[in-house]
């Protein structure tokens, strides 16, 4: 089946630290990659759908300056996390899809910044 | 403003019975609607999925009913077997928005052995 990697699981790092997040479909050609985040027992909100070769679309009250997406390819996108602070400590997942397919989730990464 | 709600935080049910998880939303222009399982330090996994135009869909021992009218749809798992304890997400789209999902909080689900 269809398999999400996003790499790294877990980052601990320093206030003030750019945080990179990588996303890849490993056995097929997404032709979008989305990006949630999650709060400790609330539901995935949606922070930007991204597109191959456009700009991601963002989601109202999400910074683009803050949260850039890069989809370079059809199989990998990458969210980096700029100037991370500690209130951007969550929980980031991805996911892609094929046309005519449901969306397919990475296993998230958990991100701590002190 | 939780356009799809799951009310129940958890369920727990004996082996062998039935689990019923519930789902509601609000926007009316959702047409498709999924389940998603997930396990502890996984991501979130495609069960099921439903279009506005059916009321039912049925794979092995899942079933989603749909009801348009009350903006209620459900996940029926039967038997319901200790693998099935995860947390379960309802999700809705509108087709054609890019297949935005929209998640609600989700239900975690214990089957009793």
């Amino acid at each position: 089946g269809a398999v999400v990697s996003q790499h790294p699981s877990w980052v601990i790092c320093k206030s003030g630290t750019s945080v990179k997040i990588e996303c890849r479909s490993l056995d097929f050609q997404a032709t979008t990659m989305f990006w949630y985040r999650q709060f400790p027992k609330k539901s995935l909100m949606l922070m930007a759908t991204s597109n191959e070769g456009s700009k991601a679309t963002y989601e109202q009250g999400v910074e683009k300056d803050k949260f850039l997406i890069n989809h370079a390819s059809l199989t990998l996108s990458t969210l980096t996390v700029t100037s991370a602070h500690p209130e951007d400590s969550s929980f980031y997942i991805c996911s892609a899809r094929r046309k005519g397919q449901p969306q397919h989730f990475g296993d998230g990464t958990r991100l701590s910044i002190l | 403003d939780q356009q799809v709600k799951q009310n129940s935080p958890s369920l727990s049910v004996q082996e062998g019975r039935i689990s019923i998880l519930n789902c509601d939303y609000t926007n009316s222009m959702f047409d498709y609607f999924l389940w998603y399982k997930k396990y502890p330090a996984e991501g979130p996994t495609f069960l099921i999925s439903i279009s506005s135009i059916k009321d039912k869909n049925e794979d092995g021992r899942f079933t989603v009913f749909l009801n348009k009218s009350a903006k209620h749809l459900s996940l029926h798992i039967v038997p319901s077997q200790p693998g099935d304890s995860a947390v379960y997400f309802c999700a809705a789209s509108v087709t054609g928005a890019n297949s935005k999902l929209t998640f609600g909080k989700g239900i975690t689900l214990s089957v009793r052995p």
